[in-house]
């Protein structure tokens, strides 16, 4: 199975700041790739998918990049509701496997 | 209302089994492939099996290989989980959660429900 990994774990920062998350994959996944927020008790929600396409709803300060083994998510500058964790899932083939996720907080 | 929506968790002994289901509603489901993915406290996402759209398809986690079944009833738009020989580790939140796209090609995960806690505990 593919293995994915995130880096950092976890990051402090300050609402306004620019955030880059990174996400690698143990093998090629072309850009099958998709990035998740998650807020405590509440299920995951799909922000990126392609590697790069924002989905329908989700805010222009998120984006993605990266095709191959090494992925990127972005946010350009923090509002106070991205304050979460962030996990990256490969849709390459089954079974899925989700990176362990960045947590993000405030500075 | 586009929604998905999870029963079925509880406390359970270790070895016992259980059944979860996932109502879909606002979509048709028959179109769809759907997941299930599991949380435990504290810890990162993990993804449990999936189903086609049509229901011939079924893959699991090794984790769970065995142990448990997914299965769909498009008659009533239900997504189920049969859970076996459960142990201590498979205590979690369960999501169902839907493709973004219809048909088979393996898709991110767009719609997700709120997920039911499973506990397995003596």
């Amino acid at each position: 199975a593919i293995q994915m990994t995130q880096s950092p774990s976890s990051l402090s920062a300050s609402v306004g700041d620019r955030v880059t998350i990174t996400c690698r994959a143990s093998q090629g996944i072309r850009n099958d790739l998709g990035w998740y927020q998650q807020k405590p008790g509440k299920p995951p929600r799909l922000l990126i998918y392609g590697a790069s396409k924002l989905q329908s709803g989700v805010p222009s300060r998120f984006s993605g990049s990266g095709s191959g083994t090494d992925f990127t998510l972005t946010i350009s500058s923090l509002q106070p509701e991205d304050f979460a964790t962030y996990y990256c899932l490969h849709d390459l083939n089954y079974p899925f496997t989700f990176g362990p996720g960045t947590k993000v907080d405030i500075k | 209302q586009v929604q998905l929506v999870e029963s079925g968790g509880g406390v359970v002994q270790p070895g016992m089994s259980l059944t979860l289901s996932c109502s879909a509603s606002g979509f048709t489901f028959s179109r769809y492939a759907m997941h299930w993915v599991r949380q435990a406290a504290g810890k990162g996402l993990e993804w449990v099996a999936v189903i086609s759209y049509d229901g011939d398809t079924k893959i699991y986690a090794d984790s769970v290989k065995g142990r448990f079944t997914i299965s769909r009833h498009s008659s009533n738009s239900t997504l189920s989980l049969q859970m076996t020989s459960l142990q201590s580790d498979d205590t979690a939140v369960y999501y169902c959660a839907r493709a973004r796209d219809t048909g088979w090609y393996p898709d991110q995960l767009e719609l997700w429900g709120q997920g039911t806690m499973v506990t397995v505990s003596s």
